[in-house]
């Protein structure tokens, strides 16, 4: 069982904006500013997309952005397309024996 | 091109051992901290251990805590995980990754199968 929580399936339509939300304790997403967002094809590596909340690394599309406000995150993607259909974790940093914690993943549909 | 390469991966009998290998080129190894990650058949990602530079921090997700071991060597740019006393639920396949706590860099993985 994931220490964090997160939506199973996230849809919508090309064009339109998606938000998965990543929930977790005072311990780990509202103690520090410790969230990332991973994109995963099946069978593939996960990828890097948002780091630190909301900071995206180089390559990295401006249609995805991240923020957070108390134990919750939040991975936005704007203008949704195709290519975006995907699972997608989160991660955080947590004071607990575990010290990174992932989400059980979100999978993204394009409608 | 900066990239991980993992070895190692095998189907292991329970209670067996194995050693994952990972290839670090086009960047400073030496540099970065360094983890892996595991991800089930079907399931979700896992973090599982992550090293310091030097080598001199190591932490391990609990449930192999005293029967893996992560380890590197920064002349050979590589990474090691020493697993031992396997389960079947270690089963996964398993990710290099640089980095701690965000990992920029991750490998194709090694299959690491655990069944009599």
């Amino acid at each position: 069982q994931s220490a964090l929580t997160q939506p199973a399936s996230v849809s919508g339509s090309p064009g339109q904006s998606i938000t998965i939300s990543c929930t977790g304790t005072s311990s780990d997403v509202g103690a520090y500013n410790y969230v990332s967002w991973y994109q995963q094809y099946p069978g593939k590596a996960p990828k890097l997309m948002i780091y630190d909340v909301n900071q995206r690394p180089s390559g990295v599309s401006n249609r995805f952005s991240g923020s957070k406000s108390g134990n919750t995150a939040s991975l936005t993607i704007s203008g949704l397309q195709a290519e975006d259909e995907a699972d997608y974790y989160c991660n955080s940093y947590s004071t607990s024996s575990t010290r990174y914690v992932f989400g059980p993943g979100t999978k993204v549909t394009v409608l | 091109e900066v990239q991980l390469v993992e070895s190692g991966g095998d189907l292991v009998q329970p209670g067996g051992s194995l050693r994952l290998s990972c290839a670090a080129s086009g960047f400073t190894f030496s540099s970065y901290w360094m983890s892996w990650v595991r991800q089930a058949p079907g399931l979700g990602l896992e973090w599982v251990a992550t090293i310091k530079q030097d080598g001199s921090e190591k932490y391990y997700v609990d449930s192999v805590k005293g029967r893996f071991t992560i380890s590197r060597d920064n002349a050979k740019n590589s990474l090691y995980l020493q697993m031992n006393s396997l389960r079947a639920e270690d089963t996964a396949v398993y990710y290099c990754a640089r980095g701690a706590g965000w990992w920029d860099i991750w490998g194709q993985g090694t299959m690491v199968t655990v069944s009599s």
